[in-house]
C-alpha cells in the first residue's frame, strides 16, 4: 500500500522555468490538497480538490495551477518559477467525511 | 474556520506524560478539533480528532473542555521519537471547504532523557 506518493523528492529550477510536481494516491480518496511549507512556518494551502474534475483555490494559489482528471492524480504546475516559490511542497489526500488526511513525504523545491 | 493558539515550544522528560494545550475560543458548534504532528521534515501525521467528547486511541488522548473553547492533547508516556511539531487544527464542516486543514505554527515538543 503506497499511500500518497510525491515525485520528485528534490528539484532545483532556474527562475522562469516551469515544472509539474506529481502527486498520486492509491486509496481512492475523494479529497486531495497541495500545501507549501516555508522554513519555520506551518503549512499553507495552495489548491485543493473535492473530486475528479473539481478544483478550488486555497490560501496561496498565485503562480500555481492544478487539475484533477482522475481520482488518483493531482499534479501541481508551476507556470514560471520564482525564488519566492522555494519551499517544501506536501500533497495530502483523505476520503470524504471527518477522517484523517494522509500526507506525502514532500518535494523540496529550490528556485535559483 | 476558527483560529487556534498554541505555545511555541514545550519540553517533556522521556517516560512522562506530555500535555499540549490548544486554545480555540471561536470554535463553532459543527467544527471538529484535529491534531497532527510533523517529525523533522516529514509529511504531517494524523494523531486524533474529536467534536465534544474526550477521545483516546493508541497514540494519544484528546481532552476537550465542556465549552469547547480549548483542548489538550496528551501523550501518556512520551519517548524521544515523539519529538516533533504538534499542530492543533479546527476544521470547517462546510462541504466546499471540508478538505481544508488550516495549519498554524504549532508547538515544538522536545522530549529529553
Amino acid at each position: 500500500n503506497a499511500g500518497v506518493t510525491q515525485t520528485p523528492k528534490f528539484q532545483v529550477l532556474k527562475t522562469g522555468q516551469s515544472m509539474t510536481l506529481q502527486c498520486a494516491q492509491d486509496m481512492n480518496h475523494e479529497y486531495m490538497s497541495w500545501y507549501r511549507q516555508d522554513p519555520g512556518m506551518g503549512l499553507r494551502l495552495i489548491h485543493y480538490s473535492v473530486g475528479a474534475g473539481i478544483t478550488d483555490q486555497g490560501e496561496v494559489p498565485n503562480g500555481y495551477n492544478v487539475s484533477r482528471s482522475t481520482t488518483e492524480d493531482f499534479p501541481l504546475r508551476l507556470l514560471s518559477a520564482a525564488p519566492s516559490q522555494t519551499s517544501v511542497y506536501f500533497c495530502a489526500s483523505r476520503p470524504s467525511g471527518y477522517t484523517e488526511a494522509f500526507f506525502g513525504q514532500g518535494t523540496r523545491l529550490t528556485v535559483v | 474556520d476558527a483560529k487556534t493558539t498554541q505555545p511555541t515550544s514545550m519540553d517533556c522528560a522521556e517516560g512522562r506524560a506530555a500535555n499540549l494545550p490548544c486554545n480555540h475560543s471561536t470554535i463553532s458548534g459543527n467544527e471538529y478539533v484535529y491534531w497532527y504532528r510533523q517529525i523533522h521534515s516529514q509529511g504531517p501525521q494524523y494523531i486524533i480528532h474529536g467534536l465534544k467528547n474526550n477521545e483516546t486511541n493508541e497514540m494519544a488522548s484528546l481532552i476537550i473542555t465542556e465549552d469547547r473553547k480549548s483542548s489538550t492533547l496528551i501523550l501518556p508516556h512520551a519517548t524521544l521519537r515523539d519529538t516533533a511539531v504538534y499542530y492543533c487544527i479546527v476544521r470547517s464542516a462546510n462541504t466546499g471547504t471540508a478538505s481544508k486543514l488550516t495549519f498554524g505554527t504549532g508547538t515544538r515538543l522536545q522530549v529529553t532523557l
